[in-house]
């Protein structure tokens, strides 16, 4: 595997239901992301983790749990979702986020529909 | 006024024409800039990222930033089908170092 990779790639979950997302990145770098990205609406940055440290949450739903247990995974917890919570959830990751000079590189996303 | 601007599109070019994608920001302070092309149903894919002043040129691609402006554009020269997708404009923050996305230009090249 290379890049930076994601599973499920879809996933379709009721509003009881617990779910969790996975990244993992194999570029050997320090920061990564969680993103929402909706329908006519710019990607919306959710969770940042530099150095497995949690630097960013970016005021997101407690419906919505991230964990990063080493610098090369990265979860999302989901559970009890609203039907509005479905999008293209993409993680992504970068040499260190705390740098001016930092490019993040996307993983392929999961596709999560809530009913 | 939206943090990082984009024109939504769709932008229509002929097959061979240059591609003009333009991007305003807010942020002053403003450091990084970056293009992003995401095809329909994909994940964004990096293009090219600019730091200072002017131009920089990668392959048919062009990046110009003008921070008194506070402006950055994408030049796509001799554009082909297979650049038909949507381009994201990102811009790390001054103040926040976080990476704020516009929304987006749908480009077509019709062949």
């Amino acid at each position: 595997e290379t890049g930076v990779t994601q599973t499920p790639r879809h996933l379709v979950m009721g509003m009881t239901n617990k779910k969790s997302l996975k990244c993992e990145q194999h570029l050997g770098h320090n920061a990564m992301y969680w993103y929402k990205q909706s329908a006519k609406k710019p990607l919306e940055l959710m969770f940042v983790y530099n150095f497995k440290e949690q630097t960013e949450n970016n005021s997101v739903p407690s419906r919505f749990s991230p964990e990063c247990p080493n610098s090369s995974h990265l979860f999302l917890h989901l559970h009890t979702l609203q039907p509005e919570d479905s999008a293209l959830y993409l993680c992504a990751s970068s040499q260190d986020g705390g740098q001016t000079l930092d490019t993040q590189y996307f993983g392929p996303g999961t596709r999560l529909t809530v009913l | 006024q939206k943090e990082v601007e984009q024109n939504s599109g769709p932008l229509s070019v002929p097959e061979g024409a240059i591609a003009s994608l333009n991007c305003t920001y807010s942020d002053r302070g403003s450091q990084s800039f970056f293009w992003y092309r995401q095809y329909s149903g994909k994940s964004p894919e990096l293009i090219m990222f600019i730091y200072s002043n002017g131009d920089k040129e990668d392959g048919r691609f062009t990046a110009q930033l003008n921070k008194a402006s506070q402006y950055v554009s994408l030049l796509i020269r001799d554009s082909q089908p297979s650049d038909s997708a949507t381009y994201l404009c990102a811009v790390k923050g001054g103040n926040t170092g976080k990476l704020i996305f516009g929304q987006g230009t749908t480009l077509q090249v019709k062949p």
